[in-house]
């Protein structure tokens, strides 16, 4: 089962916007894309998720174009705490839920 | 509302010996997964519960490994005789549906191998 593609790791500056790209040129008709946010220690929790065009949630938007290869995680204004591993993960129509390697993100000051 | 609970969160045990970890998913939901956690690395697929139909263990590295789910609910993995490379945070996850649900995840317990 193929993964999804995100890049190993970005540093950003405290109130700048991040943007994670994932990618996902295998995805399918039912496929949503769900982003989750893992610090040391914890388990990952969930963000958001979306099918296609934009979502927004309190902490988050995430873009997904027309073709759905694609999708970019926005964080707006980051802050030291956010500061973790960040993971995209394309869904199916099996149980096998895999994982990429996720995307090391380091806010600094 | 309580969220999902693993135990214990601290396992070290001798190369050679049987451990049982736990997992207590979200009251209703479903769905139950288990992943491994190796340092620095993402999370490993182990296996997926899903209602009364037969679970996916594709991801069991050997016949070692093995998990069980009763009553739809309470999980346990179980690795007999262990070895040092199973060292790694072993992570469980519910959902209230199918694969598109979110995963709610525990924190995990640590096993170390000595």
């Amino acid at each position: 089962l193929a993964k999804t593609t995100q890049p190993i790791s970005m540093d950003s500056y405290e109130g700048q916007e991040v943007n994670i790209t994932c990618s996902h040129n295998n995805i399918a008709t039912n496929d949503y894309i769900t982003w989750y946010q893992q610090f040391p220690s914890q388990g990952p929790r969930f963000i958001i998720q979306g099918y296609k065009t934009k979502v927004t949630n309190e902490v988050a938007s995430l873009f997904i174009p027309a073709d759905r290869k694609s999708s970019t995680l926005s964080l707006p204004r980051v802050s030291l705490s956010d500061t973790a591993v960040y993971y995209c993960l394309k869904g199916g129509n099996t149980g096998k839920l895999i994982f990429g390697q996720g995307t090391t993100l380091q806010v600094k000051p | 509302g309580a969220g999902v609970s693993q135990s214990p969160s601290n396992k070290v045990t001798e190369k050679g010996k049987d451990v049982e970890l736990r997992c207590d998913p979200i009251s209703g939901h479903t769905a139950l997964y288990w992943y491994r956690q190796s340092l620095g690395q993402g999370l490993e697929f182990l296996i997926y519960f899903q209602g009364n139909s037969a679970p996916d263990k594709s991801g069991l590295p050997s016949d070692r490994f093995s998990a069980e789910r009763t009553g739809g609910s309470v999980s346990t993995l179980t690795i007999q005789r262990t070895q040092q490379e199973d060292s790694a945070v072993y992570l469980c996850a519910s959902s209230w549906g199918g694969p598109n649900s979110p995963l709610h995840f525990g924190n995990g317990t640590r096993l170390t191998v000595t």
